[in-house]
Order: C-alpha cells, then structure tokens, then sequence
C-alpha cells in the first residue's frame, strides 16, 4: 500500500546530541514536509521542500536542518541547535500542480529530550 | 499566520450531526478549503475538500458560503470515533507553504 513511513515512532536524546528522524513516502508525490506539534498545539511547518534538492524554511526552522537528495525521502535532523527539542514530528506530502493536492500525513515522531 | 480562524472547542450530543465553523474572510480565488482531523497521537487525515460548491463524500458534507469566506463542516451522525481536532486550511494549488492554526476540539458527549 502506498503511504509515508516515519521512524523511529519513539526517540529518547540527551541533551546536545544531535538526531535524525526519517521520513519516506512511496506515493510518488513532488512535496514534502515537515511539522512540529507541542501538547495541545496545532502544526508548525518547520521546512518543506517542493523538489529533489530543493527546500525551504518554515516558520521555525531554527535549530533543525532537512535534505532532499532523492525524491521519496526527506530526512530531518534535530540538532543540538534546538532548545526545546521534545515534541512530536509529523511528516507529509502532497502532489503538485493545477487542482486541489491533499496532504498524506505519517504516523508521527515522538522525541523526547532526557 | 493560519488563514482560517476556527474555535477552539466545541461538543456534540453522540448521534446528533456535528457543524463545524471554519472562517476564512481573506481567501483568494484560486484557494480550495480543506479539512482534517487528528485523533489524538496520530498524524491527521484528509476529510474533504472544497473550491466554491458544496461537497459530500463518506465522512463528511462541506458547506461553503456563496462568498467563500466562511465554511462549515458536517459530520451527519457523530460517533464517539469522531472525536479528535479538526483543521479547516485553505491552500492554492501551487501553494506549498501550508500553514495550519490550532483547529477545533470535538468533544462527543455520549
């Protein structure tokens, strides 16, 4: 079935590591993106990328850094930059071009900081 | 900032249809109304979309007022399923910076 994997679903760090959490998708979709979610929060777009090797910042990309080397994956690193780390990190994407283009989510990230 | 202002929380008698309000005052034409829901730790899903006609599909109706700056969404039979956050965004076709607000608490009440 098609759809967007993200791993690992759990992810305890120390302080000043830096972590990677991966995002792929087999749906063949051009866009990609990344959001943060507090408790009781909505999603904050934290970078988004349109095409292969090619990306954009969000609202608050501070302290996070992405890459789009192949089409189906979009990798985010949260590092030590970070200061508040402990959130949970959903991945999407979505077709591009002429008509509506619906977001497909992942099952999520939950990364908390020890 | 979100487009759309939506309240914060709202309840619903189990059985009873579920009419959720999403403003939208600044929307331009080429923009489509969309709607999600996250059930609690989960990542959201799509529900229905709209551009200028009202829409029906099997989760839900959306009602889009003849000016476009508001919406309603419609869940005819609520369930305590249902019970999650809805976001109601608008986005253009060739917009990828997509922005979502807090959304609407739903609360079944059984």
């Amino acid at each position: 079935d098609g759809g967007i994997t993200q791993s690992p679903k759990y992810l305890f760090r120390k302080e000043g590591q830096n972590v990677t959490l991966s995002c792929e998708q087999n749906l063949n979709h051009d866009a990609m993106y990344w959001y943060r979610q507090d408790p009781g929060q909505g999603l904050r777009l934290i970078y988004y990328s349109q095409i292969v090797n090619d990306f954009q910042k969000g609202d608050i990309a501070e302290g996070y850094s992405v890459s789009r080397e192949k089409k189906e994956s979009f990798p985010l690193t949260v590092t030590s930059a970070q200061k508040n780390p402990t959130a949970f990190y959903l991945c999407a994407s979505s077709m591009r071009g002429s008509g509506a283009n619906v977001l497909t989510f992942g099952a999520g990230s939950r990364l908390t900081v020890l | 900032d979100a487009k759309t202002t939506q309240p914060p929380s709202m309840d619903c008698a189990e059985g009873r249809a579920a009419n959720l309000p999403c403003n939208h005052s600044t929307i331009s034409g080429n923009e489509y109304v969309y709607w999600y829901r996250q059930i609690h730790s989960q990542g959201p899903q799509y529900i229905i979309h709209g551009l200028k006609n009202n829409e029906t599909n099997e989760m839900a109706s959306l009602i889009i007022t003849e000016d476009r700056k508001s919406s309603t969404l419609i869940l005819p039979h609520a369930t305590l399923r249902d019970t999650a956050v809805y976001y109601c965004i608008v986005r253009a076709h060739r917009d990828d910076k997509i922005i979502f607000g807090k959304g609407t608490r739903l609360h079944i009440l059984p």
